[in-house]
C-alpha cells in the first residue's frame, strides 16, 4: 500500500486566495483525520470523519476553513480566503475502526505558506 | 475527556547514552496509550502502543515504554541512543469504551549529539 498521500507537499499563496488541500486514505480505512502542526500550538485536530461523515469539526479554526470526504477515498481541506496565520504543515492521518486499537497512519504532510 | 502531558519539550543527550522522554496522562476510563515518531519534514510515525496485557511494550528499534496505571505515566525509554534517533516524539492517548480520537501531547525533542 502506498500509505496516505497528500498533495501537494509544498504550497506557497497570497493572502485572501483559496487553497484546497487533499487527501487520500489507505484503502480501507474508514476514518479519516486532518491536523495542523505549528510550532506554537503544536498539532491540532480540525476535524475527522468516519464512514465518510464528519464527527467533529469542533478544531476548525473558523468559518474560512471547510472539509469534505465525498468518498472513502478522498477528502480535502479547503481555506477561503487564506490568511498568513494558516501558515502551518497540514497532515492527513486514517485509521481502522477509529484507530483507537491500531492507531493513525500520517501523510507526509502539506507545508502551507501565506503571504 | 483526556488529556497527555509530555513533561520535557526539549531532552539533549549524548549519542549511546541512555534516555527517558516522559509522558502523563489524565483519563476518568480506561485507555490506550501510544507513542509516535516525526522525523524532520515528516509525517507521524507509531513507534509502539499498549492495548493491554503486558505493561512493557517495546520497539523494532529498541524503544520500550512502561504503562503506569498507578501514576497514570507511560514513559518512553531507551538504554543506548543513536543519532538517528534524533526526532520529535509525540505520547497519545484513547478512551477504550468511546470514540475514535487519539488525543497526542505536546511532543518531545529528541536531539542526540556526538
Amino acid at each position: 500500500d502506498a500509505g496516505v498521500i497528500q498533495s501537494p507537499r509544498h504550497e506557497v499563496t497570497e493572502m485572501g486566495q483559496e487553497v484546497t488541500l487533499r487527501c487520500k486514505p489507505i484503502s480501507g480505512h474508514n476514518s479519516l483525520f486532518w491536523y495542523r502542526q505549528t510550532m506554537m500550538r503544536g498539532l491540532e485536530l480540525l476535524i475527522y470523519f468516519n464512514n465518510n461523515v464528519p464527527i467533529d469539526d469542533s478544531g476548525m479554526p473558523e468559518d474560512r476553513f471547510s472539509a469534505k470526504m465525498p468518498n472513502a477515498s478522498f477528502s480535502t481541506l479547503k481555506i477561503q480566503p487564506s490568511e498568513p496565520r494558516d501558515s502551518a504543515v497540514y497532515f492527513c492521518a486514517s485509521s481502522l475502526k477509529g484507530g483507537k486499537l491500531y492507531g493513525y497512519t500520517f501523510g507526509s504532510g502539506t507545508r502551507l505558506t501565506v503571504v | 475527556a483526556q488529556s497527555v502531558t509530555q513533561l520535557d519539550s526539549q531532552v539533549p543527550v549524548f549519542e549511546e547514552a541512555p534516555v527517558e522522554l516522559r509522558c502523563n496522562y489524565s483519563s476518568s476510563v480506561s485507555v490506550y496509550l501510544f507513542w509516535y515518531v516525526q522525523y524532520p519534514n515528516q509525517g507521524l510515525q507509531l513507534l509502539l502502543k499498549y492495548l493491554s496485557g503486558s505493561t512493557l511494550v517495546e520497539s523494532i528499534n529498541g524503544f520500550e515504554a512502561e504503562f503506569n496505571k498507578s501514576q497514570t505515566s507511560f514513559h518512553l525509554r531507551k538504554p543506548s541512543v543513536h543519532i538517528s534517533d534524533t526526532a520529535e516524539y509525540f505520547c497519545a492517548v484513547s478512551e477504550v469504551a468511546s470514540g475514535s480520537r487519539l488525543t497526542f501531547g505536546e511532543g518531545t525533542q529528541l536531539t542526540v549529539n556526538p
